[in-house]
């Protein structure tokens, strides 16, 4: 079955502990990205990748990291979170950037 | 700002009901998706509008894709209670830009 698999769906943590989240597609896609999703805001692109060793900042990068060192792997790390990083966190693949994307679950973050 | 403007924000109907939903920007697109997200899931993608005045037909949905390819409506004929969720819209340049999305909730 081709799916996004995201890792943890929940996550509370403590201002400034460093947290990494998993996200893993078996779709072979290329193109993959992260989102955050905020109310009345949408998502927002924070990070995409176009291939092994080739990622570049969205529309939202600041607090935030990535890396693609597989093709299938593309895991989002927040090195010191903050309150305002306090969200809805979705990976996504496709294709290419403009094709159909295909999503995790979801990982609702809290920073306390 | 919104790259992409959806209206209304929030829609509630009584099942059987018609409703549509607007996608606008300023910006020209190649192409346009429309997505739902349900509750603890991710968006699925419902259909892709590639052409200026493309109407796309899926069962009771009907989406539209403006002449000069900058706006989208999404247009649910007798609406059931298993379309309620959140739709989104995404203009797809060289990424995809999303909307804030429409909460569909229709009563049974």
């Amino acid at each position: 079955e081709a799916q996004v698999t995201q890792n943890p769906r929940y996550l509370i943590t403590v201002t400034g502990k460093k947290l990494t989240v998993t996200c893993s597609q078996n779709m072979n896609h290329e193109y993959m990205s992260w989102y955050r999703q905020d109310p009345g805001l949408g998502l927002r692109q924070i990070y995409y990748s176009m291939n092994v060793e080739v990622t570049d900042k969205g529309d939202v990068p600041e607090g935030y990291k990535v890396s693609r060192k597989e093709k299938r792997n593309f895991p989002l790390i927040l090195e010191s979170p903050s309150p305002n990083q306090t969200s809805l966190y979705f990976c996504a693949s496709s294709y290419s950037g403009d094709t159909e994307a295909f999503f995790g679950q979801g990982t609702r973050l809290t920073v306390v | 700002t919104q790259l992409l403007e959806q209206s209304p924000q929030f829609l509630s109907i009584q099942e059987g009901e018609n409703l549509t939903v607007y996608c606008n920007s300023s910006s020209v697109f190649s192409s346009l998706q429309w997505y739902r997200q349900e509750p603890g899931e991710g968006p699925v993608l419902l259909v892709t509008v590639v052409t200026g005045g493309e109407v796309k037909k899926l069962k009771r949905l009907t989406f539209q894709f403006g002449d000069a390819r900058k706006d989208s409506s999404l247009h649910i004929t007798a609406a059931q209670p298993g379309d309620t969720g959140l739709y989104l819209c995404a203009g797809a340049d060289y990424k995809l830009s999303f909307g804030a999305g429409t909460t569909v909730t229709v009563r049974a």
